[in-house]
């Protein structure tokens, strides 16, 4: 069976500055895809960036990339230059290749501080 | 293009009533699911579907029916409603094949009273 840890629920981080948001995985599939989710206030559910167990580097969408150590099972996700409207909850999920269902952590919470 | 389009967005049940949270989209996606939201959670799977014809359980189905007779529709019919359902549901959709994502619906409030 698999699992997402997310330590942190709540973070704050200060407009303009960078933040990680941590992601710990459990699994005994050799092969996987990591994801990421936004959640705003308004409730929707926004994808944001893709890890491959078996990419070489790690992935970058605009100001988002995936710090992904599969040797740790670890796939934060780190922010550059936060702005206001990164304020939502984010949660990190996991999908085996060979299988169909996802399994999402319980999220972590950020606000961004002016 | 619409996505993933789930009705009713609010619902306010009494105990015993039931109901049916409507899901369809147009990509043609092969795969269909259900979550329910609480705090603290995350997203737990209630029920899935990798094809019309094809559903399954996932990781909290009891009191939750679900069929998918064609491929664009999924509904999650609430059999007799109890306040521990009482949550924020979403519908989700991929395609079949490859590491595609999730494409979400805007999300169901339901709440038993």
């Amino acid at each position: 069976a698999q699992k997402i840890t997310q330590t942190q629920p709540g973070m704050f981080v200060q407009e303009k500055e960078a933040v990680t948001l941590d992601c710990t995985y459990d699994t005994s599939d050799p092969s996987y895809g990591l994801f990421w989710y936004k959640q705003p206030s308004s409730g929707e559910m926004i994808f944001l960036i893709y890890q491959g167990s078996y990419d070489q580097q790690n992935a970058t969408e605009g100001r988002y990339s995936l710090n992904f150590q599969k040797a740790r099972k670890s796939a934060n996700l780190v922010i550059s230059a936060s702005q206001l409207g990164d304020s939502a909850m984010y949660f990190c999920a996991m999908r085996p290749f060979y299988g169909q269902n996802f399994v999402f952590g319980p999220g972590t919470r950020l606000s961004v501080l002016p | 293009n619409a996505g993933v389009t789930q009705t009713p967005k609010f619902q306010v049940l009494k105990t015993g009533q039931s109901m049916t949270l409507q899901c369809a989209q147009d990509m043609n996606h092969e795969y269909m699911s259900w979550y329910r939201q609480d705090p603290g959670m995350g997203l737990r799977l209630i029920h899935y579907s990798v094809g019309a014809g094809i559903t399954d359980q996932g990781e909290v189905p009891n009191g939750y029916n679900v069929s998918r007779s064609t491929t664009e529709d999924f509904p999650l019919r609430l059999l007799s409603a109890a306040p521990s359902q009482t949550s924020v549901y979403f519908c989700a959709s991929r395609k079949g094949q490859g590491n595609g994502e999730l494409f979400f619906g805007e999300g169901s409030r339901l709440t038993v009273l």
